[in-house]
């Protein structure tokens, strides 16, 4: 099976930027997309094709691929951010679609 | 606007079978996948496999094969997911999204929490 990593958790202070990384072998060739899910609450999509950002979303949040990894940043980091985040790809031939781990960003 | 509206919480016993309704609206129903995700309480996102909202084609996820099958109704504009032979670990929310262009999740159901227990 295929398998997507992310660090568990990752804490920044108010205003610093957060980077959120994701590493799987087939994202040299697969898309990455985003998901922020706040406690209690379905998952929202905020970065699509690796640096895309859907409408609505802040222009905080960026996205990029590099290799065998996939980077969520959030600039300038706000309290309401504080969130678990996800990525989630597929591998090389389609076969298998996965989130990774989720990683939990705090915000204080 | 775009919304996904699924049924309620269930309970159900080891053994029974689960049928969770996803029902779209604000959009051609038949235009985009449907994708269902679970969540056990606590633990993250796991995916459960597609439907191809037109013609009914599915793919699983290995896990589910056997134990799941996803339909829909066009003419109510709705996804169904259902799930035999419940076990405790079965116990999670249920989501549904529907697929953008390259069908990957992006609009998101409020879920459904299905708790399996005797």
């Amino acid at each position: 099976s295929y398998e997507l990593t992310q660090p568990p958790s990752v804490s920044v202070s108010p205003g610093q930027t957060a980077r959120i990384t994701c590493s799987g072998d087939a994202l040299p060739k697969k898309y990455a997309y985003w998901y922020q899910q706040k406690s209690g609450q379905a998952p929202v999509l905020v970065i699509c094709e690796d640096s895309k950002r859907p409408s609505g979303i802040p222009e905080r949040f960026s996205g990029s691929s590099s290799g065998t990894m996939a980077t969520l940043t959030i600039s300038g980091a706000q309290v309401e951010d504080e969130a678990d985040y996800y990525c989630y790809s597929t591998d090389s031939s389609y076969n298998h679609w996965v989130f990774g781990g989720g990683t939990k960003l705090t915000v204080l | 606007q775009v919304q996904l509206v699924q049924s309620g919480a269930e309970v159900k016993k080891p053994g029974a079978s689960v049928k969770v309704s996803c029902k779209a609206s604000g959009y051609t129903f038949t235009t985009y996948d449907i994708i269902w995700v679970r969540q056990p309480t606590g633990q993250g996102l796991e995916w459960m496999g597609w439907m191809n909202s037109n013609s009914g084609s599915t793919g699983y996820a290995q896990k589910f094969q056997g134990r799941v099958t996803m339909t829909r109704n066009t003419s109510i504009s709705t996804a169904y997911m259902e799930l035999s032979s419940l076990r405790s670990d079965d116990t999670a929310v249920y989501y549904c999204a529907r697929g953008d262009s390259n069908g990957w999740p992006n609009y998101w159901g409020q879920g459904s929490l299905v708790t399996v227990s005797s």
